[in-house]
């Protein structure tokens, strides 16, 4: 039962344009979202966040949008870079079934390519 | 400095084989995880620790015994490795519980032949 979906496997864009990520949930007590990016042989490292209080969040190049009614959440980086190839994993975070446990969900992932 | 650390990288072991795999955090936090990514590339909590205290025990073998000396450590040791146990193990730590960023360890490749 996969309560955080990533659809899309992979992401093809040029350098200097907008990369979009997206994220569907499906957990209406999730309340809170984070944007991991993975590189070959490493750890996940956290990228940005966002409140389910809040609609969007932005730092930097980095821009995360919420919409709660559409239990959606996108990642944009803009422009992208060559650097920003790697694995971004979507999380959510929330109570478990029995209220006492906070916990995050990840997504599958999903492979970006930023070409020069 | 390295954050949250992990040792060994990687693991090469036969099944039957009992195994140990530490991490440690240089963060102050109080709560650290272990999460499985499989070959289905999920990342998939294991266990979570609040001040040396289990919090979360996900639904895991009981051959999978995580321990915590300290708030800085918690090492994860597995009996009797079996095949299906090939994966990567991610250890986290966070600030405290609930709206917190966690953050991740390099992984431990483990390959059980």
């Amino acid at each position: 039962d996969q309560q955080v979906k990533q659809n899309s496997p992979s992401l093809s864009v040029q350098e200097g344009r907008i990369s979009i990520l997206n994220c569907d949930y499906t957990n209406s007590m999730f309340d809170y979202f984070l944007w991991y990016k993975k590189y070959p042989a490493e750890g996940p490292t956290f990228l940005i966040s966002i409140s389910s209080i809040k609609d969007k969040n932005e730092d930097g190049r980095f821009t995360v949008f919420l919409n709660k009614s559409a239990k959606h959440l996108s990642l944009h980086i803009v422009p992208s870079q060559p650097g920003d190839s790697a694995v971004y994993f979507c999380a959510a975070g929330g109570f478990d079934s029995g209220g006492s446990n906070y916990k995050l969900t990840f997504g599958k992932g999903t492979l970006l390519t930023v070409n020069p | 400095d390295t954050a949250v650390s992990q040792t060994p990288k990687y693991l090469v072991t036969q099944m039957g084989n009992d195994k140990s795999i530490k991490c440690e955090q240089n963060l102050g936090h109080d709560t650290m995880y272990w999460y499985k990514q499989d070959s289905k590339k999920f990342l998939k909590i294991m266990f979570s620790y609040n001040n040396k205290e289990l919090i979360i025990n996900e639904t895991v073998p009981n051959r999978f015994s995580p321990k915590s000396p300290d708030k800085a450590h918690l090492n994860l040791h597995i009996n009797s490795l079996e095949l299906g146990d090939s994966a990567v193990y991610f250890c986290a730590s966070s600030q405290g519980f609930g709206q917190e960023t966690q953050y991740f360890g390099p992984g431990t490749r483990l390959l059980v032949l």
